[in-house]
């Protein structure tokens, strides 16, 4: 089956630098790949998705960039602020069938002010 | 974006008890999905809930610890069983958008088991 590996679990910068998270996959079948941020005591939210026939998805501060060939893709978020502190998944699935999401381990940031 | 509410929100039970979870979404959607998330982890699929048939359960969970009903295409219940301290976790309920792929998560239940 599907795993997902994430780097760094965490990962602290100064308030207006950039931040970048990688994940890479091990099924080449896998063509939709979520990101989600997670701030304490809450749901996982939907901030930026990519699907296989995209290189690159941008989304005012955040992006995403996928590489196929490497089975990897990125989250990029620039220009940080501290209210970007959370705990952020990537996910990996399937766009058919039974849609289940396969999630990496997670990265926490930290934005100092 | 779907709505999708749960309940309870938290609860303390104690070892050897059942507490079934509810899941509810503001539109009809195939396919539910509930996961684990233990504290400071990531999310673990526990299974899919399908309407009118049987849940399909990931490596790892069996229905008898996790049974799950789906009577129709909003509501969702996951019952944990017999349960013991390590089942101690956030349970959340997921959908996807309707004639989308992006998933949605409920709000999730808290469970601490003593």
């Amino acid at each position: 089956g599907e795993n997902v590996e994430q780097h760094p679990s965490t990962l602290s910068v100064q308030e207006g630098d950039s931040a970048v998270i990688k994940c890479t996959y091990s099924d080449s079948a896998s063509n939709y790949f979520p990101w989600y941020k997670q701030e304490l005591g809450k749901r996982p939210q939907l901030i930026i998705d990519i699907r296989s026939n995209v290189g690159e998805k941008k989304d005012q501060r955040i992006a995403v960039t996928l590489n196929k060939t490497a089975k990897h893709f990125s989250l990029h978020i620039t220009e940080t602020q501290p209210e970007d502190s959370a705990v952020y998944f990537c996910a990996a699935s399937k766009d058919t069938g039974f849609q289940k999401l396969v999630f990496g381990t997670g990265t926490r940031l930290l934005v100092s002010p | 974006s779907a709505v999708i509410s749960q309940k309870p929100s938290r609860d303390i039970c104690q070892r050897g008890t059942s507490l079934t979870i509810q899941c509810q979404v503001d539109s009809q959607v195939t396919m539910m999905f509930w996961y684990r998330q233990q504290p400071g982890q990531s999310l673990t699929l526990i299974a899919t809930a399908n309407q009118g048939s049987e849940a399909t359960y990931e490596s790892g969970f069996v229905i008898d610890k996790f049974p799950i009903s789906r009577p129709n295409l909003t509501f969702s219940t996951l019952t944990v069983s017999n349960m013991s301290p390590e089942d101690s976790s956030i349970y959340l309920c997921s959908a996807p958008r309707v004639a989308g792929v992006e998933q949605f998560f409920g709000p999730g239940t808290r469970l601490t088991v003593l």
